[in-house]
């Protein structure tokens, strides 16, 4: 079975605070996502990676860096968090084009104070 | 621009009772569509999928969906829901059919079951 492993559940961290969100995969998919998920509005893409060392910017970026040094470890970064960051964060990877399915980790919940 | 609604943001069913969950989309050809469930602490898992062919696709967990192409929708039907069927259920499109970054979520739908 894939395992998408978020190395945190939970997270609370204060407003100003460099945050790293940590993804590790272990099925060499080239593919890996960061999303935010928050109640009404469903999964919203930050940022994407298809290869080592690539990053794309998805549909919110604003505020998120990432890095990809190795295929199966996938990161996001905050900055310096700020309280409308305060969400669940999913990170997924996948292989291939969409006809493979995404696999997803637990999440990490992100309380910023 | 592309969009997917699920008009339910809650729903309650009795177990042993009938399920449909509603999705619509909107776009211009006809997309790839998927079903998947979030169970309470858990990341998401696909459900099935619908690339072309027959309309009615079969999932895991006895769960069935039927692509109408008239009315763009693809809703999610399970016929006896179980207990463990309690969860979060996210219809998903796909704008682009080789690339991940062009998925586009619902917001959700949120399954509460009755013993």
């Amino acid at each position: 079975d894939v395992k998408v492993t978020q190395s945190s559940r939970y997270l609370v961290k204060r407003t100003g605070e460099k945050v790293f969100l940590e993804c590790v995969q272990d099925m060499d998919h080239e593919n890996m996502f960061w999303y935010r998920q928050d109640p009404g509005l469903g999964l919203r893409l930050i940022y994407f990676s298809y290869d080592v060392k690539m990053k794309e910017k998805g549909d919110i970026p604003e505020g998120y860096s990432v890095s990809r040094e190795k295929k199966e470890r996938f990161s996001l970064i905050l900055e310096s968090a700020s309280t409308n960051q305060t969400s669940m964060y999913l990170c997924a990877s996948g292989k291939g084009a969409v006809n493979s399915p995404l696999h997803f980790g637990n999440g990490t919940r992100l309380t910023v104070t | 621009a592309q969009s997917v609604t699920q008009p339910d943001i809650h729903i309650t069913v009795s177990e042993g009772a009938s399920l449909e969950l509603r999705c619509n989309y909107s776009y211009g050809a006809t997309p790839y569509l998927f079903w998947y469930v979030q169970s309470p602490g858990q990341g998401l898992q696909l459900l099935l999928k619908y690339f072309s062919g027959d309309t009615l696709v079969q999932g895991i967990k006895g769960f069935e969906a039927e692509f109408k192409r008239s009315q763009s929708s693809f809703n999610l039907r399970k016929p006896s829901v179980h207990w463990s069927d309690a969860a979060e259920y996210f219809c998903a499109v796909a704008t682009d059919k080789t690339s991940y970054d062009k998925v586009i979520f619902g917001p959700g739908t949120s399954l509460s079951v009755i013993p």
